[in-house]
């Protein structure tokens, strides 16, 4: 069963510069996550899709970072205009939904702003 | 809302050491928890997890017992081995809530 891909890997960017990442969930599964790892930190949740329906982005910085997942499969992720601050490793994960289910993560896409 | 809170590392062990790594969490309701682990290069896996009260996740020779007493999920591992080095997530939700996770413990192992 193949996993979660993201791409890309790497990205550096200058401030004030746009970004993307991209997000392939696993096949069936309905629940897509994104969230940033700040480095010596544990993941934070942006913004969780429910097929193709926000269910919470309630800690999204909704005034640089934006998300969609149309048709409810892949997902995107775009910042702009990034800060230093945006330095992080920003990962995607899809589980199939429900209470208390597993969460399987991507490798991340490793973000550095300079 | 839910919270976890993990022991500070980075923390070095020598091969076949007794391995602890200490997690209390904070949650309304009946929250599960969960261990994850991420290996140098590699993404988040999930290393066990525990639905209940008094439950005992276990994997690849690691345990964690939910104690809600303590409101405690202890990983720990009797023998560790030189591949076990990563970071390790403590990690919790209850109902449809997204799962918080702590801050990680790096965890080396040296031969």
């Amino acid at each position: 069963e193949a996993g979660v891909a993201q791409s890309p890997r790497y990205k550096i960017i200058e401030k004030r510069q746009s970004v993307a990442f991209w997000c392939n969930p696993i096949s069936g599964h309905a629940t897509l996550y994104w969230y940033q790892q700040i480095l010596g930190q544990g993941p934070k949740l942006l913004i969780q899709f429910q097929n193709n329906g926000v269910v919470d982005d309630s800690q999204l910085p909704k005034d640089r970072f934006s998300a969609e997942r149309l048709k409810g499969v892949d997902s995107t992720l775009k910042i702009q205009p990034a800060k230093l601050e945006d330095s992080a490793v920003y990962l995607c994960a899809s589980s199939l939904g429900g209470a208390r289910v597993e969460l399987f993560f991507g490798e991340g896409s490793r973000l550095t702003v300079l | 809302g839910d919270s976890v809170t993990q022991m500070e590392g980075p923390v070095t062990l020598s091969e076949e050491a007794f391995l602890t790594i200490n997690c209390t969490y904070t949650a309304t309701g009946y929250p599960s928890l969960f261990w994850y682990v991420q290996y140098p290069g590699e993404g988040l896996q999930l290393l066990l997890k525990a639905t209940k009260a008094d439950d005992k996740g276990s994997n690849k020779g690691f345990e964690a017992t939910y104690r809600k007493e303590t409101t405690s999920f202890h990983l720990e591992k009797g023998s560790v081995q030189v591949s076990d080095s990563a970071v390790y997530f403590c990690a919790t939700n209850s109902g449809n809530t997204p799962l918080v996770f702590g801050k990680g413990t790096r965890l080396s192992v040296i031969a």
